[in-house]
Formats: C-alpha cells, sequence, structure tokens
C-alpha cells in the first residue's frame, strides 16, 4: 500500500491565483513530512517540513502547509503563484516503518501560465 | 558550506556492464540515503547509510549495493545493467537520517543501452 498520495499529477495556475498541491499519507501515527521541490535537470531542494508542534509550518519562498492528523493530510499552499514557482513538488514522510526510510508521492507538475 | 555532490552526472553504459556512482555529503553529515527516480515509478529509496552501515535498504534486487566510507562519502554500484536501470539517481545526506532535513545533490544521470 502507498504510504504517500499526491492528488493531482499536473496542476495549473495562472499567476498571482492561489497554489494548492494536496498530500495524503497513510499512517496511524504521525509521521514526519516534508514538501521538496525539484527544478529540470535538479536534485530535490526542501521547502519545508513537519516533525512535531505547530501544524502550520512555513516554508521558503512564500509556502505553507497545514499537518492535519484527523485527515491525514498535509497539503501546500502559497498565496499567490509566480512564474519561477513552476516545478515538480514531492510530498513526503519518514518514520513510518522505521525512523531511515522516506517514502515519497509521485509527484505534482505545478505549471505556472501568465 | 558546499553542497551535496555526485559525481559523473551523466553516464552511459550498456546492458550487462556494471557501474559505480559517488556521492560526496555535506561536511558533517554522517547519513547518505540513495534514491532512484525514473518517471514511471517515481522516487524510490534505495538504501541509507550511517557511520559507515546499511541501516534500511529499500525494495530493490541485489545487483544493486553500496558502501560509505569513513569520510562519509557513498558508493552504490549496480552489476549487470538492465535496461530499466536507466533512471536519475539521487544521493542526499542528513545528519542523523531521513527524518532530519536531507540535502540532495544534483543526481547522476545513467542511461542503458
Amino acid at each position: 500500500a502507498q504510504s504517500v498520495t499526491q492528488l493531482g499529477s499536473h496542476v495549473s495556475v495562472s499567476e498571482g491565483a492561489l497554489v494548492l498541491l494536496r498530500c495524503n499519507y497513510s499512517s496511524s501515527v504521525p509521521p514526519y513530512l516534508f514538501w521538496y521541490v525539484q527544478y529540470p535537470n535538479q536534485g530535490l531542494q526542501l521547502l519545508l517540513k513537519y516533525t512535531t508542534g505547530a501544524t502550520l509550518v512555513k516554508g521558503i519562498n512564500g509556502f505553507e502547509a497545514e499537518f492535519k492528523k484527523s485527515e491525514t493530510s498535509f497539503h501546500l499552499t502559497k498565496p499567490s503563484a509566480h512564474m519561477s514557482d513552476a516545478a515538480e513538488y514531492f510530498c513526503a514522510v519518514s518514520g513510518l516503518y522505521n525512523n531511515n526510510d522516506m517514502r515519497f508521492g509521485a509527484g505534482t507538475r505545478l505549471t505556472v501560465k501568465p | 558550506k558546499a553542497g551535496v555532490t555526485q559525481t559523473p552526472r551523466y553516464l552511459i553504459k550498456t546492458r550487462g556492464q556494471q557501474v559505480t556512482l559517488s556521492c560526496s555529503p555535506i561536511s558533517g553529515h554522517r547519513s547518505v540515503s540513495w534514491y532512484q527516480q525514473t518517471p514511471g515509478q517515481g522516487l524510490q529509496f534505495l538504501f541509507e547509510y550511517f557511520s559507515e552501515t546499511q541501516r534500511n535498504k529499500g525494495n530493490f534486487p541485489g545487483r544493486f549495493s553500496g558502501r560509505q566510507f569513513s569520510n562519509s562519502r557513498s558508493e552504490m554500484n549496480v552489476s549487470t545493467l538492465e535496461l530499466g536501470d536507466s533512471a536519475l539517481y539521487l544521493c542526499a545526506s542528513s545528519l542523523v537520517g531521513s527524518t532530519d532535513t536531507q540535502y540532495f545533490g544534483p543526481g547522476t544521470r545513467l542511461t542503458v543501452l
């Protein structure tokens, strides 16, 4: 069974519009949750992470995500999309099976239209 | 502080050959993880090393192996290459493991002909 589900392999928004990328995980125990971004021909860069504490996590480049235990979700949002946000975004979870096994979602490609 | 470096960046091999990829972690990081990224399977965890010991291994055949040296540099080896091994291989380092922030290298693009 897949540990991380990203709803929507492609999301397209207009510049200035809200960005919402969805991520759900399957676990009865709150894991560690991450969002990474990948630009073409590059490795992954951490946007933000949730470990414990405040459920609203703020990351780089204006992104934030909210951990909702009741919904097992960790959706990524940004109030106003910029052209430079066009990239592939990955939700990831670790600590489900053991602390050293990170599982990634399938990724969501974000397109920003002018 | 220098980031994670991977060498080579691009590699072309033929079926049946073997290949060794190298990863130099950020200074002070003791955990190195390897991932395979393909369009069909996405990002898949290969294995993780910490202080020269393999702590965890993903669901890959024994043709995929790795090691870590005392300076935390890591290598992964793929023997008897198959066409399906064509992928971007990413290395990530962190202080303690995957529950910590992982810093990724740019990857090695392996093409098997």
